[in-house]
């Protein structure tokens, strides 16, 4: 089984700070990783497929790149409405999540 | 608009097999590349991936729950029923459904997700 690191596990930023998470796979998975937004008490969203495609009305500040095994997702200004906890999850044989980063205002 | 909404109890008690139901809009489960799925949170931990059903009927299970698990469709239905045998308080969990899309050879992933449904096991 392909497993994941995402790191850090919490971060806490400034508004306007740049912010940065990133997944780490033990094999390969060349671009097969979707980065997912969740809110307290709401259900996940899907920001980013294929690691660095933008999915339909997600803000531009967000963005994803990488491949093979390293993979970064970025929020170029922090926002007061990007709180939220981010996952990354792969897919080879089966999707796998990563544990999540919990994302805190300063 | 794509909506989906799962359903099913609140409170089980060890032992017992839960029965969780989809219901879902705005899109077909015989259209190719498209499946639909079962994600759980327990209480402040993360995602865990259960299980998928795809247009034509093909199923994937998580290895390490593969014994409990049963995932069928009713396209007349618009539904998808996720049956867990056994259940322990450890499967206290939010179970979300998801809508699942194999774009391309390098492109997966879960677009629509419902708003999730709070399962306890206690007795």
């Amino acid at each position: 089984d392909i497993q994941m690191t995402q790191s850090p596990s919490s971060l806490s930023a400034s508004v306007g700070d740049r912010v940065t998470i990133t997944c780490q796979a033990n094999q390969d998975i060349s671009k097969s990783l979707n980065w997912y937004q969740q809110k307290p008490g709401k259900a996940p969203r899907l920001l980013i497929s294929g690691a660095s495609i933008l999915e339909t009305g997600v803000p531009s500040r967000f963005s994803g790149s990488g491949s093979g095994t390293d993979f970064t997702f970025s929020i170029s200004s922090l926002q007061p409405e990007d709180i939220a906890t981010y996952y990354c999850q792969l897919y080879d044989n089966f999707p796998t999540f990563g544990q999540g980063t919990r994302l805190e205002i300063k | 608009q794509i909506t989906l909404n799962e359903s099913g109890p609140t409170l089980v008690k060890p032992t017992q097999t839960v029965t969780l139901t989809c219901t879902f809009s705005g899109f077909s489960l015989n259209t190719h590349g498209v499946g639909v799925g079962w994600i759980r949170q327990p209480p402040g931990k993360a995602l865990e991936w259960l299980t998928l059903i795809f247009w034509d009927d093909h199923k994937r299970y998580s290895p390490s729950l593969e014994s409990r698990l049963a995932i069928t469709k009713d396209t007349s239905k618009n539904q998808v029923v996720l049956t867990m045998s056994n259940m322990d308080p450890v499967d206290t969990a939010t179970y979300y459904c998801t809508r699942y899309r194999i774009v391309s050879s390098s492109t997966e992933k879960f677009d629509h997700w419902g708003q999730g449904s709070l399962v306890t096991v206690s007795s």
